[in-house]
């Protein structure tokens, strides 16, 4: 089946320290999806993406939709002790029928910042 | 409240009890969806559904029962709950796959 792998897989930095992580893909996504998941909750819809190239930005975070539309990016500027948490990155299964709700997720990256 | 809620939110079970996790929405979205989440393993699907009455298998079903017999509600039983399910559990519901899910809050379940 699909699958996406998400890089790296964890990150220790520093307060104001930019991040940058990534999710590739072996087959082509029509959407991409950012999540984050603070520790004990569930994980929170961060960007959506919908179109090869497309620049999205939610605050200090900003998002790329790959041109080859296997891949997208997250990046986090300035960082602060409260993005810490699992990133995850997700897009729709190419499955049809029943299936063809479903999103196919990254192993997530987790983020450390330090004080 | 408007929203996707999830309960027990901490769980402790006996190996062998059957015990089963609600989930619950309030925007009638068409599709839900369990995970479990292990460290080192990101989220595994467990079971989903697309419709009432409409539910399939995911990526790791065994030892697990799904129903939805309304569009709200999609309830998770482990028949008889074994050690190697202790985890946490997400469920989530979407209208539309490219909007994304929304995940309730999750399910600590510990099975001694």
């Amino acid at each position: 089946g699909q699958q996406l792998n998400q890089s790296p897989q964890s990150m220790f930095i520093q307060e104001g320290e930019d991040v940058s992580m990534n999710c590739t893909s072996s087959s082509i996504f029509n959407t991409w999806l950012w999540y984050k998941q603070d520790p004990g909750e569930g994980p929170v819809l961060l960007i959506a993406l919908y179109k090869a190239g497309e620049l999205t930005s939610n605050g200090r975070l900003t998002a790329q939709f790959g041109i080859t539309r296997k891949d997208s990016f997250l990046n986090i500027s300035a960082s602060i002790p409260s993005d810490v948490g699992i990133y995850f990155c997700a897009g729709p299964s190419n499955a049809g029928g029943t299936s063809y709700g479903k999103l196919t997720f990254g192993q997530g990256t987790i983020l450390t910042v330090h004080p | 409240d408007a929203g996707i809620t999830q309960s027990p939110r901490y769980k402790i079970t006996e190996t062998g009890r059957q015990v089963t996790l609600m989930c619950h929405q309030t925007w009638s979205h068409s599709y839900m969806f369990w995970y479990r989440q292990d460290l080192g393993h990101g989220l595994r699907l467990i079971y989903y559904s697309a419709a009432a009455d409409i539910t399939d298998k995911g990526e790791v079903p065994d030892g697990y029962v799904v129903s939805r017999s309304k569009t709200e509600n999609f309830p998770l039983t482990l028949e008889s709950a074994t050690r190697s399910q202790t985890s946490v559990y997400f469920c989530a519901s979407s209208e539309n796959r490219d909007l994304g899910y929304t995940f309730g809050s999750g399910t600590r379940l510990t099975v001694v």
